[in-house]
C-alpha cells in the first residue's frame, strides 16, 4: 500500500461545477498536506499548504483534512477551463520537510 | 513562475553514460529538494541539501548524487544512467528555517535514456 493513494482520473466537468479532488493517507504521523496544480510539462505550483486537521479557504480553492479518517480534500468552487491540469496532494510529518505525493488526479473542466 | 530555474529543459543520453542537472533556487531560499517524476507518477524524493549538507535521502541508489553550492544553486549527478531512469526531474527550493513544507518547483528537466 502506497503512503499517499490517489484516483488518476482523468475527472471531467462542466465549466462552473464544484470539483472535489480527494486523497488518502496512512501514515498517522503526518501532520503536514499541501496541494500542488501540475500543468502539462511544467513543475508542481504549491496552492495551499495547511497544518493538522480542519478547513483553509483561499478564494475559490478549499483544502480540507480529516486526520480522523486519514482523508484530504480540496474543493474548487465555479470551475474554469483554466483549472485543468493534474492536481497532486502531498503529506509530511513534523520536521522532515520532505513531502510524500499521490500520484495525481488529472481534471478537465470543458466549457 | 517560481524564481527556481533548471537546466537543461530536455537531455538524451544512452545507457551507460553519466548526466549533470543543474537548478537555481529562488533568492533567500536555503534548502534544495530533487525529485524524479515518472509519467503518471507524483514526484519520488531523491534527497535533500540545506546549507550545503545532504538532508534526507529518498530510496535511490548511489549512483544518484548531488550537490549544493555557497549561491544555494544545485546539482543532480547520475551516473551509469539505465532505462528506467528517463523521467521528468524537478528541484525544488525552500526556505527550511520559516516555511520548510513551502516548496516551490522549477519547470524540470525532461531526460530520456536510451
Amino acid at each position: 500500500q502506497k503512503e499517499v493513494e490517489q484516483d488518476p482520473g482523468p475527472l471531467s466537468v462542466p465549466e462552473g461545477a464544484i470539483v472535489s479532488l480527494n486523497c488518502t493517507y496512512s501514515n498517522s504521523a503526518f501532520q503536514y498536506f499541501m496541494w500542488y496544480r501540475q500543468y502539462s510539462r511544467k513543475g508542481p505550483e504549491l496552492l495551499m499548504y495547511t497544518y493538522s486537521s480542519g478547513n483553509k479557504e483561499d478564494g475559490r480553492f478549499t483544502a480540507q483534512v480529516d486526520k480522523s479518517s486519514k482523508y484530504i480534500s480540496l474543493f474548487i468552487r465555479d470551475s474554469q477551463p483554466s483549472d485543468s491540469a493534474t492536481y497532486l496532494c502531498a503529506t509530511s510529518s513534523g520536521g522532515s520537510y520532505i513531502p510524500t505525493f499521490g500520484r495525481g488526479t488529472s481534471l478537465i473542466v470543458h466549457p | 513562475e517560481t524564481g527556481v530555474t533548471q537546466s537543461p529543459t530536455h537531455l538524451i543520453k544512452t545507457r551507460g553514460q553519466q548526466v549533470t542537472l543543474r537548478c537555481s533556487s529562488q533568492s533567500g531560499h536555503n534548502t534544495v529538494s530533487w525529485y524524479q517524476q515518472a509519467l503518471g507518477q507524483g514526484p519520488q524524493f531523491i534527497f535533500q541539501y540545506y546549507r550545503e549538507e545532504e538532508n534526507g535521502r529518498g530510496n535511490f541508489p548511489p549512483r544518484f548524487s548531488g550537490l549544493q553550492f555557497p549561491n544555494y544553486s544545485s546539482e543532480l549527478n547520475v551516473n551509469a544512467l539505465e532505462l528506467d531512469d528517463s523521467a521528468l526531474y524537478l528541484c525544488a527550493s525552500s526556505v527550511r528555517d520559516r516555511s520548510g513544507y513551502e516548496q516551490y518547483f522549477g519547470p524540470g528537466t525532461r531526460l530520456t535514456v536510451t
